[in-house]
């Protein structure tokens, strides 16, 4: 199986802040990468999918980037309403497997 | 409006068993990769099991020979027959579908509607 690592576990910033997560596969997954965000007591919502492409109605200060076994997961100006935590998965290999996740909230 | 509807979960002992099943509307189940994805309590999400558009069935090691996922076309409903039991099954179960699109240069699969969700809770 494909394990999937994130860093941090979780962090605290400002409105307005940059936000980056990084996301380790075991393995190289080329681009077979997506992020969700969810919010507590919601269900997943993909924010990013295959690496690098916005999810529909996502807003643009989500991004992500990186290919083989490192990627990148960046929100560019932090709101409010992005607390929530974010995972990665990869689509690779079955099973599909899921990062640990990272958990953001306003400092 | 195309949505994901879950059953009911419940309380089950050890070893016990219950179907749990996702009732979907505006788009067809048997066109589509349909999973389940589930989320122990305070912990991460775990994927499950899909059922591909033509049939084929996979699942996750922790509940192979368990767990069966199944779908009934006509009534447009995805199921997960849950077996066996364990503790450790505790968690909130979605039903997901996945976007998929697959060529020789390009490939993509992302769960792209989720359900809400139901809780089954394995305990005696």
């Amino acid at each position: 199986d494909i394990q999937m690592t994130q860093s941090p576990s979780s962090l605290s910033a400002s409105v307005g802040d940059r936000v980056t997560i990084t996301c380790q596969a075991s393995q190289d997954i080329s681009t077979y990468l997506n992020w969700y965000q969810q919010k507590p007591g919601k269900a997943p919502k993909v924010l990013i999918h295959d690496a690098s492409n916005l999810g529909a109605g996502v807003p643009s200060r989500f991004s992500g980037g990186g290919s083989g076994t490192h990627f990148t997961f960046t929100i560019s100006s932090l709101q409010p309403e992005d607390i929530a935590t974010y995972y990665c998965q990869q689509y690779d290999n079955l099973p599909l497997t899921f990062g640990p996740g990272t958990k953001v909230d306003i400092k | 409006e195309v949505q994901l509807v879950e059953s009911a979960g419940g309380l089950i002992q050890p070893g016990g068993s219950l179907r749990v099943s996702c009732a979907a509307s505006g788009f067809p189940v048997s066109r589509n990769y349909m999973n389940w994805v589930r989320q122990a309590p305070g912990k991460g999400l775990e994927w499950v099991s899909v059922i591909y558009s033509g049939g084929s069935t996979y699942y996750a090691d922790s509940v192979k020979g368990r767990f069966t996922i199944s779908r009934d076309n006509s009534k447009n409903t995805l199921y997960l027959q849950m077996n066996s039991l364990r503790a450790e099954d505790t968690a909130v179960y979605y039903c997901a579908r996945s976007y998929y699109y697959d060529s020789d240069d390009y490939h993509s699969w992302y769960f792209d509607l989720w359900g809400r969700g139901t809780l089954v809770i394995v305990s005696s």
